[in-house]
Formats: C-alpha cells, structure tokens, sequence
C-alpha cells in the first residue's frame, strides 16, 4: 500500500490556466516536502511545510498543509511551460531519518 | 557549499552480471545517506539509507546491497544483476536530526538490464 496518494497522476494544461494536485496520507506527519523532477535529473526541493494548515507561497505556487498533517496540496496559478515536470510529495514521519515519496503528479503545460 | 556527485551516470549491463554504483557527498561531515530508485519516471522507492559508517538500513528485500565504508560515501552493489533492477537510481544526503529532513539529491544513474 502506497502511504501517499498523490493526485493527478498526469495533468495535462494550457499555459495560462490554473491547476490543484493533491498528496493525500491516513498517516501523520512531521513535516511535509514537494519537489520537482526534470526528466533525467534528480528532484529538486520546492518547499517544506511542518505545521498544520500552514500555507506557504513561492511565486505563482502555493503550498497547503492540512489541519491535521496527513495532507497538503499545491496550487499553480497561471502555468507556464517552465512548470512542467514531475511533482512529488514527501513525508517525514516523527522522528524517523526516512522520507516516503508518493508516486508523483506528471505535468505537461502546453504553450 | 555542499555537492553530491553520483557515478557513472549511465550503464547498460546484461543479466548476471555485477553492480557497482558510487555516490560521494562534499562540503559536509556526518551526513544521513540514502539510495532510492525511480522506476520509468514515477515515485521513488527507499532502498537504503545510512546514518553513519559501516551503518546500513534496508528497506526492502531484493538482490541488491549498499556499503558506507567512508563517511561522505555510499555504494550500492550487486553481485549478480536482474531485469528487474533496471531503472533510475538515485543518491541522496541530509542533514541528521534536522528538522524536515531536507533531501539533496545527486543527478541519478540510470541502470538498464538486458
């Protein structure tokens, strides 16, 4: 069983629209993590959100950690080609030195 | 400031045959390490993880094992290859105890298995 469910698996927009993909968990975690992954290359980390209902802003894109740290979304507003690639959610949880991964949301914002 | 290099990059192996792939990590001292592996662009799977020399945690049974013989690197072996260990293979680090356990990856290796 997968201990995060991300949502979409695959999302394909036009540039200019606006899109929501969704880490969801039964579990409780300590903090949580989105990276971005180029084809090819290893992910590179986007933001980490550690307290419940926190909400966190990186230019066009907006983080969300859920009340209750079991999960957290990430808003794109006005895409563009440049935000295409795989988005993955991590989660760290108490004290463990383990991070779990979901299995990604792949991105393709079309010019 | 800190790098990780990950070697080599690509490798095409056929069925059998041994494994060797080295990560090394500059700039830092005592970090956590770990090895994941991504299979045809998804989610990435914990192999293994290390949190000191010569300590090593697996994660999940298969054929495949990981060394730390120095502190800032870590190796990931096989003796004796499958179809079914192909795929991107990812080196990591973190800071220990740190907070939210950022991890800083390496560019990957791909492993393809004929």
């Amino acid at each position: 069983t997968q201990l995060l469910e991300q949502s979409p698996q695959f999302l394909s927009i036009q540039e200019g629209e606006n899109l929501t993909v969704y880490c969801n968990s039964s579990s409780v975690f300590s903090s949580l993590q989105w990276y971005r992954q180029e084809p090819g290359e290893g992910p590179v980390l986007l933001v980490t959100v550690v307290t419940g209902g926190e909400v966190k802003k990186l230019k066009r894109l907006t983080f969300q950690f859920g009340d209750a740290r079991k999960d957290s979304s990430l808003h794109i507003t006005a895409a563009q080609p440049g935000d295409t690639g795989l988005y993955l959610c991590a989660g760290r949880k108490g004290g463990s030195e383990k991070l779990v991964f979901g299995k990604g949301t792949k991105l393709t914002v079309n010019p | 400031s800190q790098t990780i290099h990950q070697w080599p990059a690509t490798l095409v192996q056929p069925v059998g045959s041994p494994l060797s792939l080295e990560c090394t990590v500059e700039g830092t001292s005592n970090p956590n390490l770990y090895w994941y592996r991504q299979a045809a662009g998804r989610g990435l799977q914990l192999l293994f993880y290390s949190v000191g020399i010569g300590q090593i945690s697996s994660e999940v049974p298969q054929n495949l094992s990981a060394s730390r013989p120095q502190d800032r690197q870590f190796i990931l072996s096989s003796k004796k290859l499958l179809l079914s260990d192909s795929g991107f293979y990812l080196c990591a680090w973190s800071v220990p105890g740190a907070g939210a356990n950022v991890l800083t990856f390496g560019a990957g290796s791909r492993l393809t298995v004929l």
